[in-house]
């Protein structure tokens, strides 16, 4: 069973700051946050991940508390193409990914 | 930018007959996945493979499926029969060892 918990559907204007939540209220001091998104009929991208301190790449940054029980991704300018499937998954670094439902992000114009 | 490559992208099969699925993973990829997304779901691991090694098919039916990764390269993903439970997408990942996964564009299956 996936360990996290995320809203099942978000909505974002074009151009604002996506903010996607992620409860993992039961991770350990070895499991990593990782995100995934899916855009429809593709393979899953990988986005970001981290293990404490918080991270950016060029296509988001990961907000993670201090006492890693949430996490926040954010997106900073949404775009159309950014409508998908969020998936946030935790997992020690030799562990298979296990994916829950995610969360269905719609950008809006 | 180097890419998992999987074929067919779409497959209609009729129940009780064979599939097979072709994967290619990225170049110099050891670790190699296959996953099967139900639509309306997240993807599910049915089998990971090191070099040509299982690693993992705790959830490859095998009484159906099966996988094979003969040179430690690309890997086919076979079902025999098909029943009208299997249609889903399937997917191939790659990664170096325990780092980042990449996954292809998918086999849309579709069992009539």
């Amino acid at each position: 069973d996936a360990k996290t918990t995320q809203p099942p559907s978000m909505d974002c204007a074009e151009g604002r700051a996506a903010n996607l939540p992620c409860n993992h209220s039961t991770i350990s001091g070895n499991e990593y946050v990782y995100w995934y998104r899916q855009i429809h009929s593709q393979g899953p991208q990988y986005i970001i991940h981290g293990l404490k301190n918080n991270e950016t790449n060029e296509m988001a940054s990961l907000i993670i508390t201090e006492d890693r029980k949430s996490s926040t991704l954010i997106l900073p300018h949404a775009t159309l193409r950014d409508t998908a499937v969020y998936y946030c998954i935790v997992r020690e670094y030799t562990d298979k990914l296990i994916f829950g439902t995610g969360t269905r992000l719609q950008v809006f114009p | 930018e180097a890419e998992v490559a999987q074929s067919p992208r779409y497959k209609i099969t009729e129940k009780s007959q064979a599939v097979a699925f072709w994967c290619d993973p990225i170049s110099g990829h050891a670790t190699l996945y296959w996953y099967r997304q139900i639509l309306g779901q997240g993807p599910e691991l049915l089998v990971q493979f090191q070099d040509e090694s299982v690693v993992d098919d705790s959830q490859l039916p095998k009484d159906r499926f099966s996988a094979e990764r003969l040179k430690g390269v690309d890997s086919t993903l076979k079902i025999q029969p098909a029943e009208l439970g299997d249609s889903a997408m399937y997917l191939c990942a790659s990664s170096q060892g325990w780092e980042t996964e990449y996954f292809g564009p998918g086999t849309r299956l579709l069992v009539l």
